[in-house]
């Protein structure tokens, strides 16, 4: 199975400041054939179900917010927020999709600082 | 409206068991994916199972490999999850979501499953 490791599992940020959190597999998500990291990023606040946020690593779904960018290859991923609002308190979960069991990272909460 | 809305959860003994549903809505269930995702409260996100487009090829975690089991009927835009020999372990909030290539594009809003005597 691929673990996925994510940090911080927490951290604090003033409003309009950067975000940044990782994630790290124990095994490559980059498919040669295809050039492609199966790696997406979930957002989820308090009481919601997930929210995809990204795919293919840094492919933002349509409608979020351009604050959001993921970036990384093979086995390192991080995920940034690039002006933080308040609308961004949240859970953030990065997920392989490279193989079965799909698995999650364990989370980040993000705070206002 | 795009929707995905699950039912059936409740309380149930250890080792009992419990049929789960989710309703789909304003899309063509029969060609996406479909998956059971679940979440103890104030825990992370864990995949349980998903099933193929075409009702027949069908995928588990093995924590509940041999326990669970997931069924679709396109003709009625269901996706079902029929869970045996239930365990504590197993209580949660259990989503149904849509994948496109695995990625869990749209999600329901969950139904709790608790797992007591």
């Amino acid at each position: 199975d691929i673990v996925m490791t994510q940090s911080p599992d927490s951290l604090a940020v003033s409003l309009g400041e950067r975000a940044t959190i990782n994630c790290k597999s124990s095994q490559s998500v980059l498919k040669s054939s295809n050039n492609q990291n199966y790696l997406a990023w979930f957002q989820q606040k308090s009481g919601q179900p997930p929210k995809l946020l990204i795919y293919w690593a840094f492919t933002r779904e349509s409608g979020v917010s351009d604050r959001f960018s993921g970036s990384g290859s093979g086995t390192d991923f991080t995920l940034t927020i690039s002006s933080l609002q308040a609308e961004d308190v949240a859970v953030y979960y990065c997920q392989q999709y490279y193989s079965d069991p799909l698995t999650f990272g364990g989370g980040t909460k993000v705070e206002i600082k | 409206e795009v929707q995905l809305v699950e039912s059936g959860g409740g309380l149930v003994q250890p080792g009992g068991s419990l049929r789960l549903s989710c309703a789909a809505s304003g899309f063509n269930f029969g060609t996406y994916w479909m998956h059971w995702v679940r979440q103890v409260p104030g825990k992370g996100l864990v995949w349980v199972s998903g099933v193929h487009s075409d009702e027949n090829s069908a995928i588990y975690a093995d924590s509940v490999k041999g326990r669970f089991t997931v069924s679709r009927d396109n003709a009625k835009n269901t996706l079902s999850l029929q869970m045996n020999s239930l365990r504590a372990e197993d209580t949660a909030l259990y989503y149904c979501s849509r994948s496109s290539g695995w990625i869990f594009g749209l999600w329901g809003r969950g139904t709790l499953v608790t797992v007591s005597s």
